[in-house]
C-alpha cells in the first residue's frame, strides 16, 4: 500500500542551527502537505505543496516538493526554542486521501 | 476559524466496553476523518467519510465502525474494547479535494483500555 516515510526520527540541535526533515513517497505524489504538532497538542496544518520542484517559504521555514513529487523537505534555518514539536508530512497520490509520514520529533536546547 | 471538537480528552474504559468518541465539526465541511496516533507510528488512518451516511475503510479498520448521521458529526465505535486499541485518537474534517487549507484536527481523545 501506499507509504510515506519521513527522517530521522528524532531530532535533537542547539537553538540558532539548522534543522532539516525528510519526506520520502513510494509513489508519485499529487500534493504533499506538512504538520506540526506542540508536545501535548495535535497537528496544524502549515502548508500544501502541488507543483513539481515547488518552493515555498514560511519566515524561517522553507518547504521543498521535488521534481518527481515523490520526495519532500522542510528546513528550518536558525531554530528556536517554540520550533519545538513534532513535524508530519501527509502526502496524496490523488488530492484526496492523504497518507501521513510517521514524524519527526525535533528538540531544541537553549 | 474551523473548530473540530472531540467529546472527551481523556477516556478509561474496560476489556469488552462499546465505547463511543465523538466529533463534532462547525464549518460545514465535506471531509471527516479518524486517525490513531502511536509513538514511532505516526497518524493512522482508521475511517473517513466525503458525505453524510458515506463510510470508507482506512487502514487499520479492524475493530472500529463509524456513523455519519449528520454532516458536522462523525462518531468512532469500538465494538468491544481492546487493550491493544489504547491510543490517541484524533478527529479531522477538511474541505473538498485538494484543498489548500489542510485537515483541521481536534484535540484528540487519549482512551486508554483496561
Amino acid at each position: 500500500g501506499q507509504q510515506v516515510m519521513q527522517i530521522p526520527q528524532y531530532q535533537h540541535v542547539q537553538e540558532g542551527e539548522d534543522f532539516t526533515t525528510y519526506c520520502n513517497s513510494s509513489t508519485t505524489l499529487s500534493n504533499i502537505q506538512w504538520y506540526k504538532q506542540r508536545p501535548g497538542g495535535h497537528p496544524v496544518f502549515l502548508i500544501q505543496l502541488v507543483k513539481s520542484g515547488e518552493v515555498k517559504k514560511q519566515k524561517r521555514l522553507t518547504f521543498q516538493f521535488g521534481e518527481a513529487k515523490k520526495n519532500s523537505s522542510l528546513h528550518i534555518t536558525a531554530t528556536q526554542t517554540t520550533d519545538v514539536g513534532t513535524y508530519f508530512c501527509a502526502g496524496s497520490p490523488t488530492g484526496n486521501q492523504f497518507y501521513f509520514g510517521t514524524g519527526t520529533s525535533l528538540t531544541v536546547i537553549p | 476559524d474551523v473548530k473540530v471538537t472531540q467529546s472527551s480528552r481523556y477516556l478509561v474504559k474496560r476489556t469488552g466496553e462499546k465505547v463511543f468518541l465523538e466529533c463534532v465539526q462547525d464549518m460545514d465541511h465535506e471531509n471527516m476523518f479518524w486517525y490513531r496516533q502511536d509513538p514511532g507510528l505516526g497518524l493512522r488512518l482508521i475511517y473517513f467519510s466525503y458525505d453524510v451516511k458515506m463510510k470508507e475503510k482506512g487502514d487499520i479498520p479492524e475493530g472500529y465502525s463509524v456513523s455519519r448521521e449528520k454532516k458536522e458529526r462523525f462518531s468512532l465505535i469500538l465494538e468491544s474494547a481492546s487493550t491493544n486499541q489504547t491510543s490517541m485518537y484524533l478527529c479531522a474534517s477538511s474541505l473538498g479535494s485538494s484543498s489548500n487549507y489542510g485537515y483541521t484536527f481536534g484535540s484528540g481523545t487519549r482512551l486508554t483500555v483496561v
